[in-house]
């Protein structure tokens, strides 16, 4: 059965640098997602893309955050300067009628 | 805006019949979903229903939805100890929206 795959699993970064969460998205799906949740917390949207470019955003995706499909394959999130509280597991999704979501990517801001 | 609310806890015994709720408060919802999240692990979609049914079924999964309430559950029967895990109900308004989703409701279950 096809998946969403994401790497890293576990990113550890400093306060103030850049981190680029990749996704590897199903590959006849057509609408690309990144979700956030921080510890305890509930699942929150940051960003959909369709066709190249993003469809919508939550006020959570400011200009810190970007979102890129660089080579076709790959789904990429960059946060340009990380914040502590930055600090949660990243989930990538995809859809065909329903979402199926990657197995996340834990960042850890130090 | 949307908000989807659940309970934060369940404790059931194996064998036992579960069932978890969740109220949500955008009329305009058409898809809810229920996901489950083991420890550690990403979100698995269980089961879904769009708003215009009342009950959809599969296998020891039962859905059943109010709109009248917007009142959603999802019935476990014979739950296993393998069911332990965090259950979210989440809303979409149409196919390729974003999802929002409620707090997650964390079972125990208990030989």
């Amino acid at each position: 059965e096809p998946e969403v795959t994401q790497t890293p699993s576990h990113q550890v970064t400093q306060m103030g640098q850049e981190v680029i969460l990749r996704c590897v998205p199903i590959s006849n799906h057509l609408y690309f997602y990144w979700y956030r949740q921080i510890l305890g917390q509930k699942v929150e949207f940051l960003v959909s893309f369709y066709n190249n470019e993003i469809s919508e955003k939550s006020e959570i995706f400011d200009d810190q955050f970007s979102v890129e499909r660089p080579d076709g394959s790959n789904f990429t999130l960059k946060i340009r300067s990380t914040k502590l509280e930055d600090s949660a597991m990243y989930f990538c999704a995809t859809i065909s009628g329903e979402q199926f979501f990657g197995p996340g990517t834990r960042l850890t801001v130090l | 805006g949307e908000d989807v609310e659940q309970s934060l806890f369940l404790s059931v015994r194996e064998g036992d019949s579960s069932v978890i709720n969740c109220t949500y408060t955008d009329s305009s919802s058409t898809y809810l979903y229920w996901y489950k999240q083991e420890p550690g692990a990403g979100l698995q979609l269980l089961t879904y229903i769009f708003s215009n049914m009342d009950m959809k079924q599969d296998q020891r999964l039962t859905v059943l939805l109010n709109k009248k309430d917007k009142h959603l559950s999802l019935r476990i029967a014979d739950t296993q100890t393998g069911d332990s895990a965090i259950y979210f109900c989440a809303e979409s308004k149409a196919a390729g929206n974003k999802l929002t989703f409620g707090g997650g409701t964390r079972v125990l279950v208990k030989p």
